[in-house]
């Protein structure tokens, strides 16, 4: 079975600082791997995907993700972060046909 | 741009009652998924349905569960009579073919309280 774990249950930052969330992956294949951000009441919006075509991936708000397979990670940053990115965070790896979920990160801005 | 809706947003039931929860994936979508997240837990799979058919189920998805596809536009999550620890966001995904690499699209969730 794939699984995926990220490190760090809460993040705080500075508004303008770099935000950086950690996932490793466990995996007996080739995973395919995504970043789903849940906003204050409200479901799983994708962010971004990996799917192999490349090992760094944009998403939508300025973030990105780089597939690292040595390191078995596929950590998301954003090189700026805006009070509008307090949310959760959570990284995924399909499983056969579902999403196996890591427990999250809750982010945090300081203005 | 298309959405997976659910209703309601919050339900709040009676232990031993039954309780029907309602998703309309988005409409040219083929395979659908439940998933949990109780308070302070991860996101759990529950099952997936594809052609009017389980695909695939958790331990968690025991007889007291069932999923259905009554019309062409809703799937349904109905728990026939609630435990306490049932209470949690449920979460209706959904999407377009069964590869690995697309993304599932996620409604706003459920959130099912239990007394």
């Amino acid at each position: 079975a794939q699984s995926v774990t990220q490190l760090g249950s809460h993040v705080s930052v500075s508004e303008g600082a770099l935000v950086l969330l950690r996932c490793n992956y466990s995996s007996s294949v080739p995973p395919y791997l995504f970043w789903y951000v849940q906003y204050p009441n409200q479901g799983l919006q994708l962010l971004l995907k990996y799917t192999s075509a490349a090992t760094l991936v944009k998403g939508i708000n300025g973030f990105e993700a780089e597939f690292k397979k040595s390191e078995t990670s596929f950590h998301l940053t954003k090189p700026s972060a805006h009070m509008s990115d307090a949310a959760e965070y959570f990284c995924a790896v399909s499983d056969g046909d579902k999403l196996s979920f890591g427990a999250g990160t809750t982010v945090t801005v300081r203005a | 741009e298309p959405e997976v809706t659910q209703t309601p947003s919050h339900q709040v039931t009676q232990m031993g009652q039954e309780v029907i929860l309602r998703c309309v994936p988005i409409s040219n979508h083929l395979y659908f998924y439940w998933y949990r997240q109780i308070l302070g837990q991860k996101v759990e799979f529950l099952v997936s349905f594809y052609n009017n058919e389980i695909s695939e189920k958790s331990e968690i998805f025991d007889d007291q569960f069932s999923v259905e596809r009554p019309d062409g536009s809703n799937f349904t999550l109905k728990i026939r009579s609630t435990k306490l620890e049932d209470s949690a966001m449920y979460f209706c995904a959904s999407r377009m073919t069964d590869n690995s690499n697309q993304p599932q699209h996620f409604g706003d969730g459920t959130r099912l309280s239990i007394l």
